[in-house]
């Protein structure tokens, strides 16, 4: 069964400091996902990894793929309070998954100005 | 293109009762999904579809059903509601893999 864990759950940090988030998969997986989720709204896709050694970058935000390691991570350079939100991953079942998803818990970030 | 739409964004119901929550997406997406948000946690798989007639289980269906007649709509019904079922619960479609949301239904059951 796949389970997925990301770390930390809840993170404070200052503004113009950088920090990642991790996301481990328990299961081969060659496809991860990573969404944003502002509070009492729907998710917005960020990234979408498809392969071993995907890098994804947009604007403060890169995310990476490592399907040896079963790990993703999410980076945030400079950060500003406007990326303050939850960050999901979300890992695809495995090849007749029909696309489906087993999410992370959820990472809250909260930057201080 | 409005993408998923949901309707209502937010309902009561009593224990006992039942609803349908609409989803539909003009995006002519085939693979459809329902999941449910708690307080505080990741999405939880309840239904999916991979085109019109088909729909199958994900992780937790128990207490609801879906149909999908045409490749836009995909209703979640929910008989006999329960307060263990008092959750945002969003739907999606999909391209590829990467999925698109609709808001979300703020379900209450007392």
């Amino acid at each position: 069964e796949l389970k997925v864990e990301q770390n930390p759950l809840f993170l404070s940090m200052q503004e113009g400091k950088n920090y990642t988030i991790y996301c481990n998969y328990s299961t081969t997986s060659d496809r991860l996902y990573w969404y944003r989720q502002d509070p009492g709204k729907s998710l917005e896709s960020l990234f979408v990894l498809l392969s071993n050694g995907a890098v994804k970058q947009e604007g403060r935000l890169m995310a990476s793929l490592d399907t040896k390691a079963r790990l993703s991570t999410l980076h945030i350079t400079a950060a500003v309070h406007d990326l303050s939100a939850t960050y999901f991953c979300a890992v695809d079942n495995g090849m007749d998954s029909n696309y489906q998803l087993i999410w992370g818990a959820g990472t809250k970030l909260i930057i201080k100005p | 293109n409005a993408g998923v739409t949901q309707t209502p964004k937010f309902r009561i119901l009593k224990i006992g009762q039942s609803m349908t929550l609409q989803c539909t997406q003009d995006m002519n997406h085939n693979y459809m999904y329902w999941y449910r948000q708690d307080p505080g946690m990741g999405l939880k798989l309840i239904y999916y579809s991979v085109g019109a007639g088909i729909t199958d289980k994900g992780e937790v269906p128990n207490g609801y059903n879906v149909s999908r007649s045409t490749t836009e709509d995909f209703p979640l019904r929910l008989e006999l509601a329960a307060p263990s079922q008092t959750s945002v619960y969003f739907c999606a479609s999909s391209l590829a893999g990467k999925q698109f949301f609709g808001p979300g239904t703020r379900l209450t059951v007392l």
